[in-house]
């Protein structure tokens, strides 16, 4: 079965220093991967997406992915944080399963960014 | 404003008591699915569908019932409401072109 592991439920990180989120997926087929972040009392906003082609990915708000088969991982990066990226963040895999698709979410990586 | 509209966004329950969650779409996707949201666990499918008349159980079906009889509209049913259904529910609308879009969300307490 497919599943999404967020390695990290909350991560604490001053303002301007840099910060991974990481997520490892498992899935013995081809998968689409993408990161969405939640800020507080909102719904889920496409951060970012890995379809195909180009293994680094840039998404909005200046974060970015980086896909790598061989580790199974996709972990989203951003050089230098802001307070207002303060949010929950959910990695999630789709997968093609009885000729359907589903988007399978980790648990989700709180990202605190203090003054 | 296209996109994802749910209704209502908060609602009480008490044991026992039935309700629909409204979910409509207006980017004529035929791809559309229920999620619930609890803390330490991510969005888990409850239901999706893939077309009018045509639905399916997700990973947590147990206690909702889905229709699909238009392409714009894909309610969620809760029989009998349970505490265990206290959660965030997420309804979303895909497409290959614009993947998921999702709508903002239904704060459920079942007392």
């Amino acid at each position: 079965a497919q599943s999404v592991t967020q390695l990290d439920s909350q991560v604490p990180v001053f303002e301007e220093a840099p910060v991974e989120l990481r997520c490892n997926y498992s899935s013995s087929v081809s998968v689409y991967l993408f990161w969405y972040v939640q800020y507080p009392n909102q719904g889920l906003q496409l951060l970012l997406k890995y379809l195909s082609g180009s293994t680094l990915v840039k998404g909005i708000n200046g974060f970015e992915a980086e896909f790598n088969k061989s580790q199974t991982s996709f972990h989203l990066r951003k050089p230098s944080v802001h307070i207002s990226d303060t949010a929950e963040y959910f990695c999630a895999v789709e997968v093609f399963s009885g000729g359907y698709n589903k988007l399978i979410f980790g648990a989700g990586t709180r990202l605190a960014v203090h003054p | 404003n296209a996109g994802v509209t749910q209704t209502p966004k908060f609602q009480v329950l008490k044991t026992g008591q039935s309700m629909t969650l409204q979910c409509a779409q207006d980017m004529n996707h035929e791809y559309m699915s229920w999620y619930r949201q609890d803390p330490g666990m991510g969005l888990r499918l409850i239901h999706y569908s893939v077309g009018a008349g045509i639905t399916d159980q997700g990973e947590v079906p147990n206690g909702y019932n889905v229709s699909r009889s238009t392409t714009e509209d894909f309610p969620l049913r809760l029989l009998s409401a349970a505490p265990s259904q206290t959660s965030v529910y997420f309804c979303a609308s895909t497409s290959r072109a614009y993947g998921y879009t999702f709508g903002s969300g239904t704060r459920l307490t079942v007392v």
